[in-house]
């Protein structure tokens, strides 16, 4: 059974770069879209992008270009960096398994930007 | 972007009765080249992670209970509980996976009466 796990730091300053890994235990990265999605504190989601195993990243236009997804396919673990972080990106930050559905979900991480 | 939006934001249901949650997109999520409606539903209890539910707009994901159906095409769905149990109380979403950007609904709180 395919696990999902977000690690990373809690906190994060204003103006400094959130970075987050994902691993993944279970599965292959050669048939699936690997996703990170946030949650406000009001509880919405908002999907941040996906990359798949050739280093293939899609972003949601709304973060401009403040985001990077990469993924390391030897160590089973793709990762989020989101520069410039401003309080708005106080979130439950997941990621995710996609295949055309977003089926496999991390138990995902609170990160609270604050000085 | 496709617009999700959700009615009602939130439900109250006695137990055992039905529970309909509606979701509109902004534009179709029926693919013509495969017939398939590209909606999912989820439910998100408290500290826990969405939860797959329905994909493709009507099909139930493994060990999902049968009172959870889903249905609707185009534009407009519904999420329908047969018969609400204690455990159902949750906030659901649906989300689109149609186009690139993927979005989702705001939410609707489903609590007991």
């Amino acid at each position: 059974q395919v696990q999902l796990q977000e690690s990373g730091p809690g906190i994060v300053k204003p103006s400094e770069t959130l970075s987050l890994t994902c691993k993944v235990s279970g599965d292959s990265f050669g048939y699936y879209s690997w996703t990170w999605l946030r949650q406000t504190p009001g509880k919405t989601l908002e999907w941040i992008g996906y990359i798949i195993y050739t280093g293939t990243a899609i972003y949601n236009p709304s973060l401009g270009s403040r985001v990077t997804l990469s993924i390391d396919t030897s160590n089973n673990e793709f990762s989020l960096d989101m520069q410039a972080a401003t309080a708005a990106d106080t979130a439950v930050y997941y990621c995710a398994r996609e295949g055309n559905y977003l089926d496999r979900w991390g138990q995902g991480i609170l990160v609270t930007v604050s000085s | 972007d496709i617009e999700m939006t959700q009615s009602p934001d939130s439900l109250a249901v006695s137990l055992g009765e039905r529970a309909t949650i509606n979701c509109k997109s902004s534009q179709t999520l029926l693919y013509s080249v495969n017939n398939h409606n590209y909606l999912a539903w989820f439910q998100q209890k408290p500290g826990h992670p969405p939860k797959l539910l329905i994909y493709w707009a009507s099909t139930r994901e493994s060990g999902v209970p049968d009172r959870f159906s889903g249905s609707g095409s185009g534009t407009d769905f519904t999420l329908t509980i047969s018969s609400l149990q204690a455990e159902d109380v949750a906030v659901y979403y649906c989300q689109q996976y149609l186009s690139q950007v993927r979005t989702f609904g705001q939410g609707t709180k489903v609590e007991i009466k």
